[in-house]
C-alpha cells in the first residue's frame, strides 16, 4: 500500500486565490482526517469524516475553508479566498474505524498564501 | 472534550542520556495514548502506543508509562542518539469513533 497520498506538496499562491488539497487515504480506512499544523498552534483538527461522511468540522476556521470527501478514496480541502494567515503545512490521515487504531498521516502539503 | 497538556516544549540532552516527556489529559473516558515523532519536514509517525488497561510499555530504547488515577502518561527515551532529534507529540483518544487529541509537541534536540 502506497499509504495516505497527498497533492500537491507544495502550493504557493496569492492572496485571493482558490486553493483546493487533495487527499486519498489507505484503502480500507473508514475515517479521513485533514489537520493544519503551524508553529504557533501545533497541530489543529480542521475536520473529519466517517464512510465519506463529515462527522464534525468544528475545527474548519472560517466559511472560506471547505471539505468533501466525494467516495472513500478521495477528499478535499478548499480554501477560497486563500489569506496569508492560512500558510500551513496540512496534513491528511486516515484509519480504520475498530478499536485502537493508528492513524496515519500522509506526507502534507506545504502553503504558502503570499 | 479532551484536552492535551504536553511538556516540556523544546528538550535539550546530551547524546547517552535520557529524554522524559510528559503528558496530561482530562477526560477520564480516554483510552489509548499514541506517541508520534515528526522529523524536519516530515510527516508524523507513530513510535509507540499504550492503552488503558497497561501500565508500562517499552520497545527497544522507548518505553511509555500511564497513570490513569492522575491522568498523565510520558514517553521515555534511553540512551538517546543523534538521530532521536526531532518533535514529539503525545495523543489521547477513544476506541473506536472519536478522533485523537494531541499535545502540541516536544522539540528534542539531541547534542552529539
Amino acid at each position: 500500500d502506497a499509504g495516505v497520498i497527498q497533492s500537491p506538496r507544495h502550493e504557493v499562491t496569492e492572496m485571493g486565490q482558490e486553493v483546493t488539497l487533495r487527499c486519498k487515504p489507505i484503502s480500507g480506512h473508514d475515517y479521513l482526517f485533514w489537520y493544519r499544523q503551524t508553529m504557533m498552534r501545533g497541530l489543529e483538527l480542521l475536520i473529519y469524516f466517517n464512510n465519506n461522511v463529515p462527522i464534525d468540522d468544528s475545527g474548519m476556521p472560517e466559511d472560506r475553508f471547505s471539505a468533501k470527501m466525494p467516495n472513500a478514496s478521495f477528499s478535499t480541502l478548499k480554501i477560497q479566498p486563500s489569506e496569508p494567515r492560512d500558510s500551513a503545512v496540512y496534513f491528511c490521515a486516515s484509519r480504520t474505524g475498530t478499536r485502537y487504531n493508528e492513524q496515519f498521516f500522509g506526507p502534507g502539503t506545504r502553503l504558502t498564501v503570499l | 472534550g479532551e484536552n492535551v497538556e504536553q511538556h516540556p516544549s523544546t528538550l535539550s540532552v546530551q547524546e547517552g542520556d535520557s529524554a522524559v516527556i510528559k503528558c496530561t489529559y482530562s477526560d477520564s473516558a480516554s483510552n489509548y495514548f499514541p506517541w508520534y515523532k515528526q522529523e524536519l519536514g516530515k510527516r508524523p509517525q507513530l513510535i509507540i502506543d499504550i492503552r488503558s488497561n497497561v501500565g508500562e510499555k517499552k520497545d527497544q530504547r522507548i518505553a511509555v508509562t500511564l497513570n490513569k488515577t492522575a491522568k498523565h502518561f510520558s514517553l521515555h527515551i534511553t540512551e538517546t542518539q543523534p538521530e532521536d532529534s526531532a518533535v514529539y507529540f503525545c495523543a489521547a483518544g477513544r476506541s473506536g469513533n472519536t478522533p485523537l487529541v494531541f499535545g502540541k509537541g516536544t522539540r528534542l534536540s539531541v547534542i552529539a
